[in-house]
């Protein structure tokens, strides 16, 4: 049992390249969310999936797009990359909706954008 | 809109001894949860303990446990006995029903333990 899992770890870009930001959970859970985190800043949400088949945006969607592709994984892709999308980028799943269950986490990507 | 306030950028505190790490929040949903997340150096998200907004004790998890002040809007997290490998990160977040089930995260408090 994985958790939550995340690749890369790691990404160097330059402006204007694209990549995608993939996410899988093992644990059946119905609810995917794309964090970022800044530097000395908690994390905001970028889009989320409630379940398969649906995503919303959240705080700071702007330069992103989602794909729900199955129940066990949710990308995040940035078509053209800018220095402000510089930040770790934070997976998580939660198994229903409702204020009860806690999100699990993936390790991480930390994204530099030059 | 909800709002999470973490108003101590950094803490210090002995080794062995307890500490509060203060959060309000702020939100017009009367059923929501309140958690609180730990990050290490390492940078993972490690989940610590939850409070249900009609849960009529404290949350505790083993050392942790949660001072939940309802009409207040404050849910401090109180580590008692602190331990060397309990500096980091300390986040306060909230999610609701009405916000799409996200979780709104408070700034963030950096613990550090004195030995």
């Amino acid at each position: 049992n994985a958790g939550v899992t995340q690749t890369p770890k790691f990404q160097v870009l330059k402006t204007g390249q694209s990549m995608t930001l993939q996410c899988a959970q093992d644990m059946n859970h119905n609810s995917m969310y794309w964090y970022r985190q800044d530097p000395g800043m908690g994390l905001r949400l970028i889009y989320y999936s409630a379940s398969e088949g649906t995503t919303d945006k959240g705080e700071v969607p702007n330069g992103y797009n989602v794909s729900r592709l199955n129940k066990r994984e949710f990308s995040l892709r940035l078509e053209s990359a800018a220095p402000s999308q510089t930040s770790v980028y934070f997976c998580a799943s939660t198994l229903r909706q409702g204020p009860g269950r806690e999100q699990f986490f993936g390790p991480g990507t930390r994204l530099t954008v030059l | 809109a909800q709002k999470i306030t973490q108003t101590q950028p950094g803490m210090f505190v002995q080794e062995k001894e307890a500490v509060t790490l203060d959060c309000t929040y702020d939100t017009s949903d009367q059923s929501y949860g309140l958690f609180w997340y730990k990050q290490p150096s390492s940078g993972e998200m490690i989940f610590l303990i939850y409070q249900g907004s009609y849960d009529e004790q404290n949350a505790t998890e083993g050392r942790y446990s949660l001072n939940f002040q309802k009409a207040r809007k404050s849910a401090n997290l109180v580590i008692s006995a602190s331990q060397l490998g309990d500096s980091a990160m300390y986040f306060c977040a909230m999610r609701t029903n009405n916000a799409g089930n996200m979780l709104t995260f408070g700034g963030g408090t950096r613990l550090m333990v004195k030995p």
